[in-house]
């Protein structure tokens, strides 16, 4: 069964903080996502992964910054929290090449106060 | 003009209703079709895929194409108040191993 894990449900941080959000996948895929979601706007890609230590940006990359130092897990660095980032946090990951399905984690609520 | 749009409703129907969902697109490249379903504060979740054209069917469930009109549609027969969700439809396009997804419906099936 596939599994996509992210490391909190709900946060809550200060404007200005620099947060981590964690990401771990357990089905050895290649590519790995970051998407932000918001009412009205749906899901936006925020940085993606094809492979360990590559990386691109996605439709909305400002303000935040990503790692992939193991295939499994990729991190999502928001380096200087702001209120305008307060949203759903939705990680996925998916096979290189074939169909290109997707599959989500659970999703992280990151509020920013 | 946006490659997958999507009606985002909301879409309210009694139980035990056929349901219709739908998505246009614009790139008529080589490509799969793809419908998600998000139940509220959860992750998106794969229902089911469809090559470019043609129908596939999943229990209740039914996903067809029209390449033609660049039309893609979820029908859900017998609606169950468990259907109620937020549905998104999603492209990708040959090697591209991004998805292009439409904003979603929301789709309430009362009892």
């Amino acid at each position: 069964d596939v599994k996509v894990t992210q490391s909190s449900r709900y946060l809550v941080k200060r404007t200005g903080e620099k947060v981590f959000l964690e990401c771990v996948q357990d089905m050895d895929h290649e590519n790995m996502f970051w998407y932000r979601q918001d009412p009205g706007l749906g899901l936006r890609l925020i940085y993606f992964s094809y492979d360990v230590k590559m990386k691109e940006k996605g439709d909305i990359p400002e303000g935040y910054s990503v790692s992939r130092e193991k295939k499994e897990r990729f991190s999502l660095i928001l380096e200087s929290a702001s209120t305008n980032q307060t949203s759903m946090y939705l990680c996925a990951s998916s096979l290189g090449g074939g169909v290109g399905e997707q599959y989500f984690g659970p999703g992280t609520r990151l509020t920013v106060t | 003009q946006k490659e997958v749009e999507q009606d985002p409703g909301p879409l309210s129907v009694p139980e035990g209703a056929i349901v219709s969902l739908n998505c246009t697109y614009s790139n008529s490249a080589f490509q799969y079709f793809m419908w998600y379903r998000q139940y509220s504060r959860k992750g998106p979740e794969l229902l089911m895929y469809t090559y470019s054209s043609g129908n596939k069917e999943d229990g209740r469930f039914t996903a067809q194409v029209d390449k033609s009109s660049k039309y893609i549609s979820l029908f859900i027969r017998d609606s169950q108040p468990s259907d109620s969700a937020t549905y998104l439809c999603a492209r990708s396009g040959g090697s591209n191993y991004k998805l292009t997804f439409g904003k979603g419906t929301l789709l309430t099936v009362n009892p």
